[in-house]
């Protein structure tokens, strides 16, 4: 079964270290999509690409936070000078939709980060 | 904009009892709706979906969603529930002017034996 796989599943990191968060999508999806979420919350959406453009960034992602997705392939998103407010499930999730966006999400199973 | 409220962040049913979890939705335009669920450890995967035709909708494992546009709600039901059913559940919504779905907070289902 290939479905959206997420690279590390957990990390810990002492405040104001880097990190970063790989995220092989569903091989023929052009649509990838990263998410955070938050204990008690629902995921909230950070940024989406179609293939290897990125179109929509959310007001969530400060400048401290970059994803590439460069062959529109694989995406990788990194925070920098982590902050203990960063500790949260970074989510990923792909789909294959042309026009409108009527189909389906393919969620990973999530990067938990915890930030010290 | 577009937005998801999701009433009860805890419902617990017994086994064999209706489920009954609520959504409801604001947008300015026709919305899509979508449920998801969330077993422990695992990805969120696609119950149902609403985009147009007929506003009853069935999805997986006994579920079905009801989209009532008077009411701005899209309610998850099931007839009788499962232990297997225990998880949390998210409704989302989306337009067809934009690329973004949009989670409620969530509802954590509990089945009692």
């Amino acid at each position: 079964d290939t479905g959206v796989s997420q690279d590390p599943r957990h990390k810990i990191t002492k405040r104001g270290q880097n990190v970063t968060f790989r995220c092989d999508p569903i091989s023929e999806h052009n649509r990838l999509y990263w998410y955070r979420q938050t204990l008690g919350q629902g995921p909230e959406f950070l940024t989406y690409f179609q293939n290897e453009a990125q179109l929509e960034k959310s007001r969530l992602l400060s400048d401290r936070f970059s994803a590439e997705r460069p062959k529109g392939s694989f995406s990788t998103l990194e925070i920098q000078r982590t902050e203990q407010g960063d500790s949260a499930m970074y989510l990923c999730a792909s789909s294959s939709q042309t026009g409108t966006n009527t189909g389906e999400l393919f969620f990973g199973e999530g990067s938990r980060l915890t930030v010290l | 904009a577009q937005s998801v409220t999701q009433l009860g962040s805890h419902v617990s049913v017994s086994e064999g009892a209706l489920v009954l979890l609520r959504c409801n939705y604001s947008s300015s335009v026709p919305p899509y709706l979508f449920w998801y669920v969330q077993y422990p450890n695992q990805g969120l995967q696609l119950l149902l979906k609403y985009t147009t035709g007929a506003t009853l909708v069935k999805g997986i494992n006994g579920f079905e969603a009801e989209f009532k546009k008077s009411e701005t709600s899209f309610h998850l039901t099931k007839p009788s529930a499962h232990m297997s059913d225990a998880a949390e559940y998210f409704c989302a919504v989306s337009v067809n002017t934009g690329n973004q779905f949009y989670f409620g907070t969530g509802t954590s289902l509990t089945v009692i034996p």
